[in-house]
């Protein structure tokens, strides 16, 4: 594949709904990354997952927010009854075991 | 608690410059360094990395100076273009370079002038 992909590329929802965000992996990377950009801000760290065990869950902001990555592979980042606080740019990145990581291009998304 | 502090918060350089960020770390179990480039509306890219045995690295215009005892490191672009124009963002992680989370600085909004 030719990088990391994510979908979709733009999210408005409404306050209270539930949104799922997707990642597509560069072929063969173990390793997967969930950041969180907020607007002027540098990308803060949410999970990670090697294959498909989750090893850090320690970003995560509340318990609204949910990760999965069930064959090791796509991974989707869902949070429950988004707040307006929630609108940022969701970053995934992927790497092979113990090399650099390639970030996708983000989802943008505005809680309205 | 901000673990890497990155300034100046934006920048202004000539065509041909050299424009430096600087940035500051606290946690000394970081032992790896890299910067990323990011335009808008893209992810980060990586631009070149660093682990502190060494305190000089050279890829192509981009140098990252690092400074162990002071826990700095910087960012020098020679003979700036202005496609350079993006915001570059420091990073730390421990462990296996690569493997571990990222802790990111503030970002710079760096402007090459023609």
């Amino acid at each position: 594949g030719a990088g990391v992909s994510q979908s979709p590329r733009y999210k408005v929802a409404k306050r209270g709904q539930d949104v799922a965000l997707r990642c597509d992996p560069i072929s063969g990377h173990v390793s997967l990354f969930w950041y969180q950009q907020a607007l002027g801000q540098g990308p803060e760290f949410l999970t990670y997952f090697q294959n498909e065990a989750q090893l850090d869950k320690s970003g995560l902001p509340s318990d609204r927010f949910f990760a999965e990555r069930p064959e090791g592979s796509v991974s989707t980042l869902k949070i429950q009854r988004t707040q307006q606080e929630d609108s940022a740019v969701y970053l995934c990145a992927s790497s092979r075991r113990a090399e650099t990581q390639y970030f996708g291009p983000g989802t943008r998304l505005l809680v309205l | 608690q901000q673990q890497v502090k990155q300034s100046p918060q934006s920048l202004i350089v000539q065509k041909g410059g050299i424009p430096i960020i600087n940035c500051a770390y606290e946690n000394t179990a970081f032992d790896y360094f890299p910067w990323y480039q990011q335009f808008p509306g893209k992810g980060p890219a990586l631009l070149i990395a660093i682990r502190p045995d060494v305190s000089e690295k050279k890829e192509g215009r981009f140098t990252i100076s690092f400074n162990k005892s002071a826990k700095q490191f910087s960012l020098h672009i020679m003979d700036s273009q202005p496609g350079d124009s993006a915001t570059y963002f420091c990073a730390a992680s421990k462990g296996n370079f690569g493997n571990e989370k990222l802790t990111f600085g503030t970002g710079t909004r760096l402007t090459i002038i023609p």
